[in-house]
């Protein structure tokens, strides 16, 4: 099966700091990777969708210089979280949706998560 | 708007005994409806999905079918076992303009004991 690789899996990290996750497609081309926020017993929310070589389309509420998605390549993608903040704390999970053996899919294959600290 | 409403948990069960996790949705149109689970440490994973009324996915022993008229997919197995111990969530699926968007419940945490 496809498998989608997140790193670090947890980082805690300054106020202030920037951090970069990276979430990876291991086995196959993802033109399309989804980054999404997960708060302690809430839903998975989606924060942006990023098409190959193009720039990220955010969601409502979402503040695009905070949350910098760059999908240089079919196999990567990362979040920049810049400046963070105690309240950036969170988990988040990112999922690709791509190309694989036998043609396109229409599923999504998720990562394992990252979870941020911010002191 | 779209949203997912999913039972609260930890439902804990013991080994071979029944499970139903309630789902229940409001979304416009015609959503794709979908199971997904998360074993400590791991992404999510499908479980299984039901693209239409009256579909019904079935994985693993699971069970789930779209019921249109009380916006529902509950999800059920009649015999679980350690192994099932997880996270379940249950999310819709809505497509606009040839992109599409994933609506997530807030997930809920099986136990099973031996």
């Amino acid at each position: 099966g496809a498998v989608v690789s997140q790193h670090p899996s947890r980082v805690i990290c300054k106020s202030g700091t920037s951090v970069k996750i990276e979430c990876r497609s291991l086995d196959f081309q993802a033109t399309t990777m989804f980054w999404y926020r997960q708060f302690p017993k809430q839903s998975l929310m989606l924060m942006a969708t990023s098409n190959e070589g193009s720039k990220a389309t955010y969601e409502q509420g979402v503040e695009k210089d905070k949350f910098l998605i760059n999908h240089a390549s079919l196999t990567l993608s990362t979040l920049t979280v810049t400046s963070a903040h105690p309240e950036d704390s969170s988990f988040y999970i990112c999922s690709a949706r791509g190309l694989l053996a036998g043609g396109p899919r229409d599923e999504q294959f998720f990562g394992p998560g990252t979870r941020l600290t911010v002191l | 708007g779209d949203s997912v409403t999913q039972m609260e948990g930890p439902v804990t069960l013991s080994e071979e005994a029944f499970l139903t996790i309630n789902c229940t949705y409001t979304a416009t149109g015609y959503p794709s409806l979908f199971w997904y689970v998360q074993y400590p440490g791991e992404g999510l994973q499908l479980l299984l999905k039901a693209t239409k009324a009256d579909d019904k996915g079935s994985n693993k022993g699971f069970e789930a079918t779209y019921r249109k008229e009380t916006t529902s997919f509950h999800l059920e197995k009649g015999s679980v076992q350690v192994s099932d111990s997880a996270v379940y969530f249950c999310a819709l699926r809505q497509t606009t303009s040839g992109t599409y968007k994933y609506i997530f419940g807030t997930g809920t945490r099986l136990k099973v004991l031996a």
